[in-house]
């Protein structure tokens, strides 16, 4: 079975500071590989995916993503901070297999210090 | 625009009362899901439904029951048998492939009287 871990349950950052959030997963394939990030109280937007090709995924708010096969990890990065950025992040993997259902990290919640 | 409402944003249940919360996409997903979410939990899996009339039960679906008479409708409805239903509860739809990200909807925070 599929798995994915973002081992940072809180990161905190200055604002203007980079950031880069950590996932790993388990998974025997290639994977197909999201990342989410959620306002307070609001549903989840995707910033990025990754399918095949350039391991490194630009995304949206300035965001990208490098997928390293050999760490089985899709971190997730940002050169300057912003307050607005302040969010849970999640990371997700796309199943195979017959079944459609993606898997979720537990998520990475970002605290950004003025 | 395209996208899935959820209604209400806030819902009060009393004891023992059953309480709905809708789910509507115009996306035109064959997929839609239900996820419940609790401080520090991640995303958890309570039902999702790949064709109308048709549903399966994710991790957590005891206390819950939904129905899929229409495509674009997915409603969840929370049941007195579950005894915890505080909650944030995240309505999601997307294709039936593996490479389709979700889209979600903003979410109802269910509260008990």
């Amino acid at each position: 079975a599929q798995s994915v871990t973002q081992p940072d349950i809180h990161i905190t950052v200055s604002e203007g500071a980079s950031l880069e959030l950590r996932c790993n997963y388990s998974y025997g394939a290639t994977p197909y590989l999201f990342w989410y990030v959620q306002s307070p109280g609001q549903g989840l937007q995707l910033l990025l995916k990754y399918f095949s090709g350039d391991t490194l995924v630009q995304g949206i708010k300035g965001f990208e993503a490098e997928f390293k096969r050999s760490q089985s990890s899709f971190n997730l990065r940002k050169p300057s901070v912003h307050w607005s950025d302040a969010a849970e992040y999640f990371c997700a993997v796309g199943a195979t297999g017959g079944s459609y259902i993606p898997t979720f990290g537990r998520g990475t919640s970002l605290i950004v210090h003025p | 625009d395209g996208g899935i409402t959820q209604s209400p944003k806030y819902l009060f249940r009393k004891e023992g009362q059953n309480v709905t919360l809708s789910c509507e996409q115009n996306l035109n997903h064959d997929a839609m899901y239900w996820y419940r979410q609790d401080p520090g939990q991640g995303l958890r899996l309570i039902y999702y439904s790949q064709i109308v009339n048709d549903f399966q039960k994710g991790d957590i679906a005891e206390g819950y029951s939904v129905s899929r008479e229409k495509k674009e409708s997915f409603p969840l409805t929370v049941t007195s048998a579950q005894k915890n239903p505080t909650a944030f509860y995240l309505c999601a739809s997307s294709g039936t492939q593996p490479n389709q990200p979700q889209h979600f909807g903003d979410g109802t925070r269910l509260s008990i009287l």
